[in-house]
């Protein structure tokens, strides 16, 4: 069984660029949500997707924005980037239903100059 | 809002001791509850899991109960191991979405000293 992959593994930006980010899900899952975690912090939930549409949001401004794919991978886009964009980016993925435990990546770390 | 508080770290122990890590939560109707690990460089690993009050949690030796009266959900360890040190995350599960999504304490560091 294949575990959430992410890519790239780490990436370096300047303010204003744009960055695209991805996720495999976890086998047999169609549930992608994703995280962002500032050092030292726990993860603040941006987004979900399922069925290929957004499915929840967080607190979060619209230049966040993603993507879900009939295979059920996934994209984080993030435009007009900032400084205190730099984190590390989690994505993880769950089968449908409630109380479905959330299985991991081990994250994109985005650094912004 | 829904939110987790767990004790701060950083925590320091020696090898065989015993752990505890506090966590509370504040949340509209019973949320599932969950425990995570963090080791150095990766990403979050599920370590265990509580859906219903008075359930018990357990995996690889650790132990949550989930308290409905405390709103409590504190993890314990009788016997720590140095391959234990990581930053361990309490979080609940928020229906906002049909889905749901997790809402996280901030985490605590666990050193365990040989």
């Amino acid at each position: 069984e294949t575990g959430v992959t992410q890519s790239p593994t780490h990436l370096i930006k300047t303010r204003g660029q744009q960055v695209t980010l991805r996720c495999s899900s976890q086998s047999g899952h169609n549930t992608v949500s994703w995280y962002q975690q500032a050092l030292g912090q726990g993860p603040q939930f941006i987004f979900q997707y399922y069925r290929e549409e957004e499915n929840g949001r967080g607190n979060f401004p619209p230049r966040f924005s993603g993507l879900q794919f009939p295979n059920y991978s996934s994209e984080l886009n993030v435009n007009a980037l900032e400084l205190d964009d730099s984190a590390l980016y989690l994505c993880a993925s769950s089968l449908e239903g409630g109380n479905q435990p959330q299985h991991f990546g081990d994250g994109t770390r985005l650094s912004i100059l | 809002g829904n939110s987790v508080t767990q004790m701060e770290g950083p925590v320091t122990l020696s090898e065989e001791a015993f752990l505890t890590i506090n966590c509370t939560y504040t949340a509209t109707g019973y949320p599932s509850l969950f425990w995570y690990v963090q080791y150095p460089g990766e990403g979050l690993q599920l370590l265990l899991k509580a859906t219903k009050a008075d359930d018990k949690g357990s995996n690889k030796g650790f132990e949550a109960t989930y308290r409905k009266e405390t709103t409590s959900f504190h993890l314990e360890k009788g016997s720590v191991q140095v391959s234990d040190s990581a930053v361990y995350f309490c979080a609940l599960l928020s229906y906002g979405g049909s889905q749901g999504n997790l809402i996280f304490g901030k985490g605590t560091k666990l050193s365990v000293k040989p």
